[in-house]
């Protein structure tokens, strides 16, 4: 069962670079979301979907763009990355409100 | 403003003790609240609670939730080495379908 899935691991980007972040689930999960984690801070939320062609900000989304084409994939988007990005992303989906979430490994990003 | 208190931010301990950690929420709309162990990677799920007094168990951890004190509390007895991690709860917000964290406890436990 691979259940959340994120891709890649690691990545290095240069300020003003752009990325996207990849995460795919195989639960069939209704609901996605994207967090961020930096220490002392705790896991943030910064976009989620309700279902597949939804989208809605988190507490933290200035910055970001998200896009749920279909059901089962979630993409996170840096336009022009800057280095309060740097930060450890999370992944996670559940099978709808007040579900408990279930969280991919984590993409760690450093912008330099 | 909504807020998700952890106590004690670490905590270590010899194998065989047990342990209590402690959460506290403010939060508006309040529906849940989760717990969660983080090791290397991902927070893996541990407990939901929504409702007082009833006692959530799984093997040697247990959890309660009271929600006339807005507090709940994570037991874990006969600690293992296997047991160190950083413990996550969470609140379930009503609105923006939002699970908010607390900073975690990190718990160190040695043999």
């Amino acid at each position: 069962n691979a259940g959340v899935t994120q891709t890649p691991k690691f990545r290095v980007l240069k300020t003003g670079q752009s990325m996207t972040l990849l995460c795919a689930q195989d639960m069939n999960h209704e609901y996605m979301y994207w967090y961020r984690q930096d220490p002392g801070m705790g896991l943030r939320l910064i976009h989620y979907s309700v279902g597949e062609g939804t989208t809605a900000k988190g507490e933290v989304p200035d910055g970001y763009n998200v896009s749920r084409l279909k059901k089962q994939n979630f993409l996170l988007g840096l336009e022009s990355a800057a280095p309060s990005q740097t930060s450890v992303y999370f992944c996670a989906s559940s099978f709808g409100n007040n579900s408990p979430l279930h969280f991919g490994n984590g993409t760690r990003l450093t912008v330099t | 403003e909504d807020k998700v208190v952890q106590s004690p931010l670490s905590l270590v301990v010899h194998e065989g003790d047990t342990v209590t950690l402690n959460c506290s929420y403010e939060v508006t709309n309040f529906r849940s609240l989760l717990w969660y162990k983080q090791e290397k990677k991902a927070p893996t799920f541990l407990f939901m609670l929504t409702s007082s007094g009833i006692e959530k168990k799984s093997g040697r951890l247990s959890s309660i939730l009271d929600k006339k004190e807005l507090f709940s509390i994570l037991n874990i007895t006969a600690t293992q080495t296997g047991d160190s991690a950083v413990y996550l709860c969470a609140a379930f917000l009503g609105r923006a379908n939002n699970l908010f964290f607390g900073t975690g406890t990190r718990l160190t436990v040695i043999p």
